[in-house]
């Protein structure tokens, strides 16, 4: 069974930071690009980074470009998120995702990690 | 950037309707389209990829159609389990980017 479980959220100060992980299991964590989606309190859906399987390229979404970073460590099967100069609208739950390149869209997903933006 | 136009942004219906949401790409995405269920405090559920496969395990009564620019799920006959809201997704190309979503909500 597929698993994807985030961690790492929690209340932090604006201009603070924040590292979340995904610990993931039940697939070849190797073979697959990931994603991270979040989703603030009441709102949409929104892309904020993807990583290929060997985490040599990475893009993002113009909203974090430059105070993100996204990472994998294959061997431990997880994929992060270096969240820096945190603002306000940073504010959501930030769901890990795994991205299925066949069918060009994600598939699996995390329950999310709430990171909340507040002094 | 690629915009996806989701619509209607709600609507209300009743169990056994047909229902059917649109979502329009500001440019060609050719069928690079999911659709996603997502119901109150739960991670969003595919239930379409490449505009109109069938996500495994999902019941037949959804469907998805489209390429281009223009894509439709439909919902053949309305079951209380599909109260909830749908996206859409473009993957053509980076940003990725989802509709607004449509809230199905019971008449």
């Amino acid at each position: 069974e597929v698993q994807l479980v985030e961690s790492g959220g929690g209340l932090v100060q604006p201009g603070g930071s924040l590292r979340l992980t995904c610990a993931t299991s039940g697939f070849t964590f190797s073979y697959y690009w990931m994603s991270w989606v979040r989703q603030a309190p009441g709102k949409g859906l929104e892309w904020v980074a993807n990583i290929k399987q060997d985490g040599s390229v990475q893009f993002y979404a113009d909203s974090v470009e430059g105070r993100f970073t996204v990472s994998r460590d294959n061997g431990k099967s997880s994929l992060y998120l270096q969240m820096n100069s945190l603002r306000a609208e940073d504010t959501a739950v930030y769901h890990c995702v795994r991205y299925d390149s066949g069918a060009q869209s994600t598939d699996y997903w995390g329950q999310g990690t709430l990171v909340t933006v507040s002094s | 950037d690629i915009q996806m136009t989701q619509s209607p942004f709600s609507l209300s219906a009743s169990v056994g309707d047909r229902v059917t949401i649109t979502c329009r790409a500001s440019q060609d995405i050719r069928n690079h389209l999911a659709w996603y269920q997502q119901k109150p405090g739960k991670a969003p559920q595919r239930l379409i990829y490449l505009a109109s496969n069938l996500q495994s395990g999902v019941p037949s009564r959804f469907s998805g159609s489209g390429s281009g620019s223009e894509f439709t799920l439909t919902i053949s006959s309305l079951l209380p389990e599909d109260f909830a809201t749908y996206y859409c997704l473009q993957h053509n190309s980076y940003p990725v980017t989802f509709g607004g979503g449509t809230k199905v909500e019971i008449k």
